[in-house]
């Protein structure tokens, strides 16, 4: 089964600040890798599909990076509203299984 | 309105049964590969199942194999996962979603993301 890390488990940043979360896969799953952002209470969100996709309607200060093992998150210019816990997941497997990082919380410093 | 509402859940003794649902519109629902997804208290998402849009094919969590069934009625727009020999370990917000699959210009598959989700139905194993 394919293991995903995230770090780290949590950051505070101030609202302006360039924030990067890490996220690694145990092999090597490609480009297979998303991103998604969820507020305490609701849903996840898509952010990134495909390594580095901005989903439809996801502010451009979001960004992804990475292939093979190795994935990264950018937020350019951290928003209030971008207060969240971030999940990488991977959907390498065949069949279509899925496995979500532990998450990354980033709150307010 | 593209939409995903799930229900059903509720306060059941270790050992129970339950059955959540989850009602889709605004999109063609018989097209989807679609997924339940799990998160206990406090912790993270967990994948459980997912199943193929003609319901032929279906994946579970470890976990749950033997325990968890999902399926799925085209004609009522719905996903259905019915839980038994519920655990205090299957305590959590149980999310239906939808997947899709990206292809690049090439017609090269990206892999597949949850791009639609539902409000969440929470499901407590508990006496």
């Amino acid at each position: 089964d394919i293991q995903m890390t995230q770090s780290p488990s949590s950051l505070s940043a101030s609202v302006g600040d360039r924030v990067t979360i890490t996220c690694r896969a145990s092999q090597s799953i490609s480009s297979y890798l998303n991103w998604y952002q969820q507020k305490p209470g609701k849903a996840p969100k898509l952010l990134i599909y495909a390594a580095s996709s901005l989903q439809s309607g996801v502010p451009s200060r979001f960004s992804g990076s990475g292939s093979g093992t190795d994935f990264t998150l950018t937020i350019s210019s951290l928003q209030p509203e971008d207060f969240a816990t971030y999940y990488c997941q991977q959907s390498y497997s065949t069949p279509p299984l899925f496995t979500f990082g532990p998450g990354t919380k980033v709150d307010i410093k | 309105e593209v939409q995903l509402v799930e229900s059903g859940g509720g306060l059941v003794q270790p050992g129970g049964s339950l059955r959540l649902s989850c009602a889709a519109s605004g999109f063609t629902f018989s097209s989807y590969w679609m997924s339940w997804v799990r998160q206990a208290p406090g912790k993270g998402l967990e994948w459980v199942a997912n199943i193929k849009q003609d319901g032929s094919e279906k994946y579970y969590v470890d976990s749950v194999k033997g325990r968890f069934t999902i399926s799925r009625d085209n004609a009522k727009n719905s996903l259905y996962l019915q839980m038994n020999s519920l655990r205090a370990e299957d305590t959590a917000v149980y999310y239906c979603a939808r997947e899709v699959y990206y292809y690049d210009s090439s017609g090269y598959g990206q892999g597949g993301a949850f791009d639609i989700w539902g409000q969440g139905t929470m499901v407590t194993v508990s006496s």
